[in-house]
């Protein structure tokens, strides 16, 4: 079984709907991340997490919001979904201390707004 | 955040060895330095992390200059299936970024 886990994997949904794409992991990581791939571009941070009671602000944070339900689960929603945020999403957990650059990926979530 | 600069492209042959530099104007003191590779429709995979001077693992070396504003991540001898998108990354405050990376196409 995968470390990080999200779901769905695929999704296609319609403008305006509700989505939300979940994310656990069973690494004991304390710090969680959502992160947008658009085609062809590099990975934008959504929202990050240090903690459960923690929950911070990313490059491209308008549009969605997140939830830290526990240590090992991290959603991240989209209100009213709109065709532009049709893309790659991934989660990614990391431990504490100076090399929390080393990152673990869910295997990503696309999705698809028409 | 802070962000990274890196080429957009690189060739290489089979064999070849390939070393890709990374611009980190923002790091900050207490930021280490870590490459990913990333294949299509994947989530990126580590690949090597440093803090200063020259690391190396099974797979990769990575060199960082003494005042750790650009990082050269070598990869020794690849292959086809080295082919991937390679990601430069300086952890600012815990915050991780990624730049745009470079897309290395290794060629028979």
């Amino acid at each position: 079984d995968a470390d990080v886990t999200q779901t769905p994997r695929n999704r296609i949904t319609k403008t305006g709907k509700r989505i939300m794409l979940e994310c656990s992991q069973t690494k004991g990581h304390d710090r969680m991340y959502w992160y947008r791939q658009d085609p062809g571009l590099g990975l934008q941070l959504i929202y990050y997490s240090f903690d459960v009671k923690d929950i911070n602000k990313g490059e491209i944070s308008d549009g969605y919001s997140v939830s830290r339900q526990a240590q090992a689960k991290f959603s991240l929603s989209l209100e009213s979904a709109i065709p532009n945020q049709t893309a790659l999403y991934f989660c990614a957990t990391s431990g504490q201390g100076p090399n929390t650059g080393e990152l673990f990926f869910g295997e990503g979530s696309r999705l698809t707004v028409l | 955040l802070a962000k990274t600069t890196q080429p957009i492209s690189m060739d290489s042959y089979e064999g070849q060895e390939v070393n890709i530099t990374c611009s980190h104007n923002n790091i900050a003191t207490n930021d280490y330095i870590t490459w990913y590779q990333q294949f299509p429709s994947q989530g990126p995979r580590f690949i090597i992390q440093g803090y200063k001077t020259k690391v190396t693992n099974e797979v990769a070396s990575l060199f960082i200059p003494a005042d750790r504003k650009s990082s050269t991540l070598g990869l020794p001898r690849v292959s086809l299936s080295d082919t991937a998108v390679y990601y430069c990354l300086d952890t600012n405050a815990g915050k991780s970024t990624f730049g745009d990376g470079t897309t290395l196409t290794v060629k028979p």
